[in-house]
């Protein structure tokens, strides 16, 4: 059974960095896509992003150049950072599989972490 | 970006009825369109996706049809499991988009 459990600090303070680890059970990183997903009263569910397991990634452009996102096969880790935070960033944030990966057009996230909230106050 | 808009935005409905939702994009996503159900404190769930073809494990009564850019969502006799936000997405184009939801409540 695939599993998804996203991990890191609850509270990060403005202008610092938001990290976040998914820890991925039951499956190998194959060709899937990871990806990160957020949700906020404001925005709504949003997309932050993905990474492949040879470590390509693609990001949605209304975060600039403030987000990375990175993969470690060999734990079943990927991760998440945003820099520069502001209150704007406060939101549960999601970390999903997407089954369709490079063998599909389709997104297909199949399998998602709980949540994490995280929320930017000094 | 592409601008999904759900409607309606809220519904209510009682546990045997057939509901349907639609999501219209702003401009046309093929049939690059999936359907999640979301429930309070939980993570979404996918019930559909290329636009009609269903999640493993969904059941039947769930439903998507639609291209371009108009897409609907039946559920053909609710149960009481059902009563839940629904959320498009499009994935024709980067940065992927969702609705904004529909809350599907009891009557």
């Amino acid at each position: 059974q695939v599993q998804l459990q996203e991990s890191g600090p609850g509270l990060v303070k403005p202008s610092e960095t938001l990290s976040l680890t998914c820890t991925v059970s039951g499956d190998s990183f194959r060709s899937y896509y990871w990806s990160w997903i957020r949700q906020s009263p404001g925005k709504g569910l949003e997309w932050i992003g993905f990474v492949t397991s040879s470590g390509s990634t693609n990001y949605n452009p209304s975060f600039k150049s403030r987000v990375t996102i990175s993969v470690d096969t060999s734990k079943n880790l990927f991760f998440l950072k945003i820099n520069s935070v502001t209150a704007a960033d406060t939101a549960v944030y999601y970390c999903a599989r997407d089954r369709g990966g490079s063998s599909s057009p389709f997104v297909i996230w199949d399998h998602w972490g709980q949540g994490t909230l995280v929320t930017v106050s000094s | 970006d592409v601008q999904m808009t759900q409607s309606p935005s809220s519904l209510s409905a009682s546990v045997g009825d057939r509901v349907t939702i639609t999501c219209r994009a702003s401009q046309g996503v093929g049939q690059e369109l999936g359907w999640y159900q979301q429930k309070p404190g939980r993570a979404p769930k996918l019930l559909i996706y290329a636009a009609s073809s269903l999640q493993d494990g969904v059941p039947s009564r769930f439903s998507g049809s639609g291209s371009g850019t108009e897409f609907t969502l039946t559920i053909s006799s609710l149960e009481p499991e059902d009563f839940a936000t629904y959320f498009c997405l499009q994935d024709y184009t980067k940065p992927y988009t969702f609705g904004q939801g529909t809350k599907l409540e009891i009557k």
